[in-house]
């Protein structure tokens, strides 16, 4: 099973809203990836976890707070998002951080915030 | 709303035609060079990679070509088929616990 799985797939929230996008794995992987991505543009870096703890964040506002429960859990909890955040998110993971090469995207979640 | 983004290298090919897209970068700290495939409203699809210490890597129907000296990369897409129309983007991996890093990325357009 080489898949990354998140949900919602699409989601509209206002500016006052919470809301959470979920990712899974079960691949065994130990690193868990958050990127933005705005249309015709590359994924954007947002947040790196490996075994469970936060190793990168890429100076990501606090609107946006990730989550690591377990292994194959990964959340990203969404608090007074602006317009300008509605993207693309995308979920991927890795064996390791130091085989972030080989890494496994979802689908991703497409967030509208009105 | 949104304004009108950046616009995107386009390639188009005909059917049955042979594909080349290139890529260049700049850190030679790199050890690993990935190629993705991005399909409308899909997350990126691992298509091939590349370490640091070679120059060419075969997969089916997919060449990658690593030319050190100039920084550039390419993919090669044989006998290009509709389905490999898609945006694609070259990304590198630093040396060490380091995460990728993409480039710019080109879409594909493939011509019946």
């Amino acid at each position: 099973d080489t898949e990354v799985t998140q949900t919602p797939k699409h989601l509209v929230m206002g500016m006052t809203n919470k809301k959470s996008l979920k990712c899974e794995q079960h691949m065994g992987h130990r690193a868990m990836y958050w990127y933005k991505q705005k249309a015709k543009k590359p994924p954007e870096l947002m947040f790196v976890y490996s075994y469970e703890k936060l190793s990168i964040n890429e100076s990501v506002p606090s609107r946006f707070s990730p989550e690591c429960p377990n292994s194959s859990l990964l959340n990203l909890h969404l608090h007074a998002l602006q317009p300008e955040d509605s993207a693309l998110y995308l979920c991927a993971s890795s064996q390791s951080t130091g085989s972030s090469y080989e890494q496994y995207f979802g689908p991703g979640t497409r967030l509208t915030v009105t | 709303g949104e304004s009108v983004g950046l616009h995107l290298p386009t390639l188009s090919v005909q059917e049955g035609d042979n594909s080349i897209i290139n890529c260049a970068y700049s850190n030679s700290a790199s050890d690993y060079f990935i190629w993705y495939k991005q399909e409308s409203g899909k997350g990126p699809q691992f298509i091939i990679d590349i370490r640091s210490n070679m120059d060419k890597r075969q997969g089916q129907r997919v060449t990658v070509l690593l030319n050190k000296t100039v920084k550039h990369l390419s993919l090669q897409i044989a006998a290009t088929q509709p389905g490999d129309s898609a945006v694609y983007f070259c990304a590198e991996k630093r040396t060490g616990n380091t995460p990728l890093v993409f480039g710019k990325g080109t879409r594909l357009s493939v011509i019946a």
